[in-house]
């Protein structure tokens, strides 16, 4: 039964460039948390999906950062324009469903932003 | 505005030691209390608390939960090298279903 997956696990970026982020939910979960995790910093939320839908973006910056989780297909976390503070840790979780708290965490994507 | 505050920030002990992590917090709709291990990867899951009193154990592992007083503790005995990573406390946003986390107790053990 495989966990949640995400890829890459490391990302270098040039400043100006465009960071994608993949994660695969574990199977029969279709709910999705992006969060980002600061150097030394806690995991702080940023959107939530489920298929097709945004249901909460409230942590996710308003420029440059997108998110989706078509109908096919695993769920991607865009960052255009990437800036050196776009440096972190970005972890996707999932859930079963609505109501279910208890979040598995994939391995992280570790983006560089040169 | 939810709050989550781990204590201590960091800690070190030596194999065999037990120790205690704290977390207390401020949700105004509680519905639950997570526990998650963190190494150098993923946070992995290892206890959700929801009624008071009641102690969740997983080997070494135990954790419990004070609706009362606002905090749980975790507890780990017998501690050993592997044990040593960042312990993360969250619970669910009120109104919202993604977790609010702690900024976490790093544990260091030492042989």
């Amino acid at each position: 039964n495989a966990g949640v997956m995400q890829n890459p696990r490391h990302l270098v970026r040039r400043r100006g460039q465009e960071a994608r982020l993949r994660c695969s939910p574990m199977k029969g979960h279709s709910h999705v948390y992006w969060y980002r995790q600061l150097p030394e910093e806690g995991l702080k939320f940023m959107v939530y999906l489920q298929k097709e839908n945004i249901i909460d973006e409230s942590g996710m910056p308003k420029e440059r950062f997108s998110a989706e989780f078509p109908k096919e297909g695993p769920s991607i976390l865009r960052i255009q324009q990437v800036v050196r503070g776009d440096s972190a840790a970005y972890f996707c979780a999932s859930s079963a469903n609505l109501g279910q708290e208890t979040q598995y965490f994939g391995p992280g994507t570790r983006l560089l932003v040169l | 505005e939810d709050k989550v505050v781990q204590s201590p920030l960091s800690l070190v002990v030596h194999e065999g030691d037990t120790v205690t992590l704290n977390c207390s917090y401020e949700v105004t709709n509680f519905r639950s209390l997570l526990w998650y291990k963190q190494e150098k990867k993923a946070p992995t899951f290892l206890f959700m608390l929801t009624s008071s009193g009641i102690e969740k154990k997983s080997g070494r592992l135990s954790s419990i939960l004070d609706k009362k007083e606002l905090f749980s503790i975790l507890n780990i005995t017998a501690t050993q090298t592997g044990d040593s990573a960042v312990y993360l406390c969250a619970a669910p946003q009120t109104g919202a279903n993604n977790l609010f986390f702690g900024t976490g107790t790093r544990l260091t053990v030492i042989p």
